[in-house]
């Protein structure tokens, strides 16, 4: 079955505390992205990753890394959490190709919660 | 500064009858649109598109409509049913740009 998958699907941490989150698709898809929801601003892309070792910024990337060292994984790092870092986390893909038919494809979201 | 908005955070409708979404945006660059559907502990999944060819397209009981000149879209969703209760996200992209900007959504509740 065609998926993203992330994980953990829920976390709670303390501030400072350096966390991963994993994101992995089987669909030997080309494109990858991190979206943070928080209410009131819809999906806001964090990082995202033409191939591997291909990798650049969102519109809200501070407090984030990224890296792309095989092309299913695309894991999102907070190096330091902070609360305002609290929020739902989404991990998408979509093939290379037309960009036209741009159709992500998302896993089912981290919920981060940072005390 | 959000490029795509929905104004609407919430919308309730009674089953059998349709269901109107509407989307602004205001980056004349954008010129293929999305709609997401979001159920709670999922992630979005795809629902419909538009190009800006085009001004209308549908599938099955969802159609989108495109109105180049007001920057503006709407879903519609007929008849709606109970399943269609979710978040609905307008998103939208420019020419060769794989980012996706979305609205804030829009909670759909359809009443029995």
């Amino acid at each position: 079955e065609a998926q993203v998958t992330q994980n953990p699907r829920y976390l709670i941490t303390v501030t400072g505390k350096k966390l991963t989150v994993t994101c992995s698709q089987n669909m030997n898809h080309e494109y990858m992205s991190w979206y943070r929801q928080d209410p009131g601003l819809g999906l806001r892309q964090i990082y995202y990753s033409m191939n591997v070792e291909v990798t650049d910024k969102g519109d809200v990337p501070e407090g984030y890394k990224v890296s792309r060292k095989e092309k299913r994984n695309f894991p999102l790092i907070l190096e330091s959490p902070s609360p305002n870092q609290t929020s739902l986390y989404f991990c998408a893909s979509k093939s290379a190709g037309t960009a036209k038919k741009n159709i992500q494809y998302f896993g089912a979201g981290t919920r981060l919660s940072v005390l | 500064d959000q490029q795509v908005k929905q104004n609407s955070p919430s919308l309730s409708v009674q089953e059998g009858r349709i269901s109107i979404l509407n989307c602004d945006y205001t980056n004349s660059m954008f010129d293929y649109f999305l709609w997401y559907k979001k159920y709670p502990a999922e992630g979005p999944t795809f629902l419909i598109s538009i190009s800006s060819i085009k001004d209308k397209n549908e599938d099955g009981r969802f159609t989108v409509f495109l109105n180049k000149s007001a920057k503006h879209l709407s879903l519609h969703i007929v008849p709606s049913q109970p399943g269609d209760s979710a978040v609905y996200f307008c998103a939208a992209s420019a020419s060769n740009d794989y980012k996706l900007s979305f609205g804030a959504g829009t909670t759909v509740t359809v009443r029995a």
